[in-house]
């Protein structure tokens, strides 16, 4: 178990220009979430995938927000035409979703640290 | 809907005393997952338990322990002799039936001063 794997750790850019993060699950998760943590928040949920399906997406991503997550494996959150209002901690999580409500684990990577300055 | 309830904003204690972090859930839910994180300054979120509905034996590990109460919603977190490494902000966190997102409460700053 090597944890969940998120990079980079942090990100500067421009406002209007397009970032993209990526997480790498812990391998036996099916379950892979993004969440953004603004300064003194807790983590509000973006959108999550089982394997490789995306099952829901919150409000809070608006169109300039994609993720994918291709082979079921690793995810890419892209954010395009960066925002001020964009800044935050973007943290990545998986677990292991059995179905009839058994879920193990729910573990999250450090986190990618957006300034949009 | 789900809720989170973290009334404690900040607490601040002295280096061995004990500390108790409240947390306040709603759900409509009879299968859910509560958990707790410790966020320290570094940032990453880690991960200090998970406790399924059904199961509402108290739990205890080394310092720290929980109490689970269904009757008044809630599950509290004590830290028993505070170290300066406990100084993090801590969240308690739900997913109804697991098959949910988590719904995260605001946090608890908690300060350890030695």
């Amino acid at each position: 178990d090597t944890g969940v794997s998120q990079n980079p750790r942090h990100k500067i850019t421009k406002r209007g220009q397009n970032v993209t993060f990526r997480c790498d699950p812990i391998s036996e998760h099916n379950r892979l979430y993004w969440y953004r943590q603004t300064l003194g928040q807790g983590p509000e949920f973006l959108t999550y995938f089982q394997n490789e399906a995306q099952l829901e997406k919150s409000r809070l991503l608006s169109d300039r927000f994609s993720a994918e997550r291709p082979k079921g494996s690793f995810s890419t959150l892209e954010i395009q035409r960066t925002e001020q209002g964009d800044s935050a901690m973007y943290l990545c999580a998986s677990s292991f979703y059995a179905g009839d409500r058994v879920l193990r684990g729910y573990t999250f990577g450090s986190g990618t640290r957006l300034t949009v300055v | 809907a789900q809720k989170v309830t973290q009334a404690q904003t900040e607490i601040s204690v002295v280096e061995k005393e004990d500390v108790t972090l409240d947390c306040v859930y709603e759900t409509r839910d009879t299968t859910y997952y509560l958990f707790w994180y410790k966020q320290p300054p570094s940032g990453e979120l880690v991960f200090l338990i998970r406790r399924n509905s059904f199961d509402e034996q108290n739990e205890i590990s080394g310092r720290y322990s929980w109490n689970f109460q269904k009757s008044t919603s809630s599950f509290n977190f004590t830290i028993t002799a505070s170290q300066v490494v406990d100084s993090a902000v801590y969240f308690c966190a739900l997913t109804p039936s697991g098959n949910t997102p988590l719904v995260f409460g605001k946090g608890t700053r908690l300060s350890v001063i030695a």
